[in-house]
């Protein structure tokens, strides 16, 4: 079974709107990881966040990490068409990178 | 840098057939992971080949295999294809002694694997 679960499963936003998608996971972890998606290619790396981190920016998005709720939420403000995508968190334990089943995010013009 | 790159693009096999599909991960990259991605079900880990050796694997029958040669490019294999095998099937590298258990990876865009 898959380590994280994420919340909404599809999401649909304006251009310029901001997106939030919410990631839950149930055990230990090193680091949760944000990748995303396009159209059923390969994942791209977005940001990694540590197990002894709250929050972490880059560029328009934003990762938090609340470890006692097991829980994550990337934010990706001022949304673009090009971040239309599936949007997955992937949770690391001892090597392991077990992923969760992705938010799709479609941001309209 | 050239990225991680896959082979073939597109694969269509006959059930009972064997797959074999190709990984060359970034150059300086030790480790090698394989995932499958199949309709509705998510990005479910496969294999993982480190400096030559198989060092994790997920929850999949024997007849999915593979191997690492010595320059770090990986190979898996698919033997007795069955139509529930039809997946998009991703490779990734990431850099060797990532002692900050980071494991961050990078991905290939994938070979689809359609069997019929």
């Amino acid at each position: 079974s898959q380590q994280g679960e994420e919340d909404p499963q599809a999401l649909s936003i304006q251009e310029g709107e901001n997106a939030t998608m919410n990631c839950s996971y149930k055990t230990s972890i090193n680091n949760l990881q944000w990748y995303r998606q396009n159209s059923g290619r390969g994942l791209v790396h977005l940001i990694l966040i540590r197990s002894n981190e709250r929050e972490k920016h880059s560029g328009r998005l934003r990762v938090t990490l609340d470890t006692s709720k097991k829980s994550s939420s990337l934010l990706i403000t001022a949304s673009r068409a090009a971040d239309t995508a599936s949007y997955f968190c992937a949770t690391v334990w001892i090597y392991k990178l077990t992923f969760g089943g992705g938010t799709r995010v479609l941001v309209k013009p | 840098e050239a990225g991680v790159t896959q082979s073939p693009t597109h694969l269509i096999k006959t059930r009972g057939q064997q797959a074999t599909l190709r990984c060359s991960p970034i150059s300086g990259h030790t480790s090698v992971y394989w995932y499958q991605q199949a309709l509705g079900l998510g990005l479910q880990f496969l294999l993982w080949y480190d400096e030559g050796e198989e060092r994790n694997r997920g929850n999949f029958p024997p007849r999915f295999s593979g191997r690492q040669f010595p320059n770090y490019s990986s190979e898996l294999n698919v033997n007795a294809l069955e139509l529930e095998d039809s997946a998009l099937y991703l490779c990734a590298s990431s850099r060797p002694g990532q002692r900050d258990s980071s494991y961050e990876q990078y991905f290939g865009p994938g070979t689809r694997l359609t069997v019929t």
